[in-house]
């Protein structure tokens, strides 16, 4: 079956920086990639995704990048901000009904 | 749009007891999975319904079951609670179309099964 790798499991960068966190998947059949933030005591919510069919996408300070060769896709957050704190989680999906593997997550914080 | 409620937010149950969570998706979504997380597995995908009908299932015991109804609200149910069932319970929904991929979370329901 699927499995979702991710890294690293903790990241701590100074307020502006930027912050890289990547993820492999290993089932060619994967064809969506979606990028989760969970903060304590809430449900993830999703910020941005990506299809196969795209190398990259943005959204303001996120950007998502996918390397379907190498099973790799990136999330990247610029000028980093104290609320951007959080546990993020990839996850692939899209070949199997409302299945989506995740990898285990990235403790974000952000220190002023 | 109201995002996805799940109810209760908190449960405590003994062992060997059963319980059921609900769902309500959001306005319009037909589309119900659910989830278990827990800090030694991380999210792991239970199973998914759609215009009442299950669709997927993970690789969970059968103690572990769902149904959905004809508003789309889901409900899942697990028997003969064991210790390691202490976990916070997600309910996501997707829309229908191009966008049904997409699933949107609730903030959970967290049992302990004491």
């Amino acid at each position: 079956g699927e499995n979702v790798e991710q890294h690293p499991s903790t990241l701590s960068v100074q307020e502006g920086d930027s912050a890289v966190i990547k993820c492999t998947y290993s089932d060619s059949a994967s064809n969506y990639f979606p990028w989760y933030k969970q903060e304590l005591g809430k449900g993830p919510q999703l910020i941005i995704d990506i299809r196969s069919n795209v190398g990259e996408k943005k959204d303001q300070r996120i950007a998502v990048t996918l390397n379907k060769t190498a099973k790799h896709f990136s999330l990247h957050i610029t000028e980093t901000q104290p609320e951007d704190s959080a546990v993020y989680f990839c996850a692939a999906g899209g070949d199997s009904w409302g299945k989506l593997q995740f990898g285990a997550g990235t403790q974000v914080v952000v220190t002023p | 749009k109201a995002g996805v409620t799940q109810t209760p937010r908190y449960l405590i149950k003994t062992r060997g007891q059963q319980v059921t969570l609900s769902c309500s998706p959001i306005s319009g979504h037909r589309s119900v999975s659910w989830y278990q997380q827990t800090p030694g597995q991380g999210l792991q995908f239970l199973f998914e319904y759609f215009s009442e009908t299950q669709r997927n299932k993970g690789n969970f015991p059968g103690r572990f079951s769902g149904r959905q109804f004809s508003n789309s609200r889901s409900e899942m149910n697990v028997s003969t609670l064991e210790l390691g069932d202490s976990a916070l319970y997600l309910c996501a929904s997707s829309p229908s179309g191009a966008s049904a991929y997409e699933q949107y979370f609730g903030p959970g329901t967290r049992l302990t099964v004491t």
